[in-house]
């Protein structure tokens, strides 16, 4: 069965710090692997994707994700915050392997301290 | 209008009504589903449709009733709910037939049972 384990269900950084958001998957095969976020009252938008091919993903807003399979991770990072970064962010799998289903964390609170 | 429209964006109803929140995606997608999220609780599956065809359940109590009349329409049908039934309700949408589509979700219905 797939799991996803987030790290850290509220983190505060200050403004212009480094954001990571850490998620790690339990899969027998490689799984995709999705972040996602949200904003208060709104639904989850896509950040950023890893399929195949290149490890380390650029998502929008300046979020980049590096899929780590021998640590079965996949942590979401941001060299800068910012203060309009302040949302939950939630770390998701799916894959051939789990009826094409999704798998979500549980979320981590971001806070940006100015 | 294009991605996922959800309507109403807030409901508050008491646990006699009847009501029914809509969803439309403009995606050209061919899944739906039902998620409901509650405060301090991981995101639930309610119900997915593929090619119209309910494909999970989830063991979801029989007081919701989804219906899916097309791939671009999803309904949830509410009757007598409980005041834990209160949540935020979103809808989303994927390309069933490819594994690495990910979830495109609405901005959810705030559901307040009295």
């Amino acid at each position: 069965a797939q799991s996803v384990t987030q790290l850290g269900s509220h983190v505060s950084v200050s403004e212009g710090a480094l954001v990571l958001l850490r998620c790690n998957y339990s899969s027998s095969v490689p799984p995709y692997l999705f972040w996602y976020v949200q904003y208060p009252n709104q639904g989850l938008q896509l950040l950023l994707k890893y399929t195949t091919g290149a490890t380390l993903v650029k998502g929008i807003n300046g979020f980049e994700a590096e899929f780590k399979k021998s640590e079965t991770s996949f942590h979401l990072t941001k060299p800068s915050a910012h203060m309009s970064d302040a949302a939950e962010y939630f770390c998701a799998v799916s894959g051939s392997n789990t009826g094409n289903q999704f798998y979500f964390g549980t979320g981590t609170s971001l806070t940006v301290i100015p | 209008e294009t991605g996922v429209t959800q309507t109403p964006r807030h409901l508050v109803m008491g646990m006699t009504n009847k009501k029914s929140l809509k969803c439309e995606q403009h995606l050209g997608h061919n899944a739906m589903y039902w998620y409901k999220q509650s405060a301090k609780k991981p995101l639930e599956l309610m119900f997915v449709y593929s090619l119209e065809e309910r494909v999970e359940n989830n063991s979801v109590p029989s007081r919701f009733s989804p219906e899916c009349p097309n791939s671009s329409h999803l309904f949830l049908h509410l009757h007598t709910l409980q005041p834990e039934d209160s949540a935020l309700y979103l809808c989303a949408s994927s390309q069933a037939d490819r594994d690495t589509s990910p979830l495109h979700f609405g901005n959810g219905t705030r559901l307040t049972v009295t």
